[in-house]
């Protein structure tokens, strides 16, 4: 089965810093890439997602991610991190074609000083 | 409802307890899928349900976990004899369906504390 990792458990950072948070996954086939994102006391939500085609994609609120097949890598980011983007940040994967069963990393949690 | 509706919220049962988790998933959506979440952890996969088909229960831990959705709508999580293990948040998510499930609308979860 397709698993994700997440390097880092928690990320300060400053307003107005970049943000770069890493997600590597481990399948050998082809895989749909997705990133959540949990506001305190808020549900999970789509924040992107990449399929096919261009590897940056583009997602809500400025964050971006670059999926890199020779890495099996998915990493998000974001040039300049607001205070609201305090959250928690989910990699997760989907087998192409048996999408029925989204894999989840461990999270990130992104805390941003004002 | 506007979107996925799940309760309790908040769920304290004893060692021994049976405890039943309710999912309203959003109207029309015919994929559900069950996630428990583990303090510090991401959610790990339980179960997934196309209508009133269970497809894939490959996640449930054990034999006292148990999912149903019998008409296709409302989905409940039980499950017996619950164990300190099982405390987490239960979280449930669904999607309009196949062939792309790719968008997973959460609910709040059921936060499941057992004493």
């Amino acid at each position: 089965a397709q698993s994700v990792s997440q390097h880092n458990h928690h990320v300060i950072l400053s307003e107005a810093a970049s943000l770069e948070l890493g997600c590597n996954y481990s399948y050998g086939g082809t895989v749909n890439l997705f990133w959540y994102v949990q506001y305190p006391g808020q549900h999970l939500q789509l924040l992107l997602k990449y399929f096919s085609g261009d590897p940056l994609v583009k997602g809500i609120k400025g964050f971006e991610a670059e999926f890199i097949k020779s890495k099996f890598s998915f990493n998000l980011r974001k040039p300049s991190v607001q205070w609201s983007d305090t959250a928690e940040y989910f990699c997760a994967v989907t087998r192409l074609y048996n999408n029925n069963d989204m894999r989840f990393g461990a999270g990130t949690r992104l805390t941003v000083k004002p | 409802g506007a979107g996925v509706s799940q309760s309790p919220r908040y769920k304290v049962a004893k060692r021994g307890q049976d405890v039943a988790l309710r999912c309203d998933p959003i109207s029309g959506h015919v994929s559900l899928f069950w996630y428990q979440q583990a303090l510090g952890q991401g959610p790990e996969f339980l179960t997934y349900f196309q209508n009133e088909a269970q497809l894939d229960k490959s996640g449930l831990p054990s034999d006292r976990f148990f999912a149903e959705r019998p008409e296709g709508s409302v989905s409940t999580l039980k499950i017996q004899r619950t164990q300190q293990e099982d405390s987490a948040v239960y979280l449930c998510a669904s999607s309009p369906g196949p062939p792309t499930n790719e968008k997973l609308f959460f609910g709040s979860g059921t936060q499941l504390s057992v004493l």
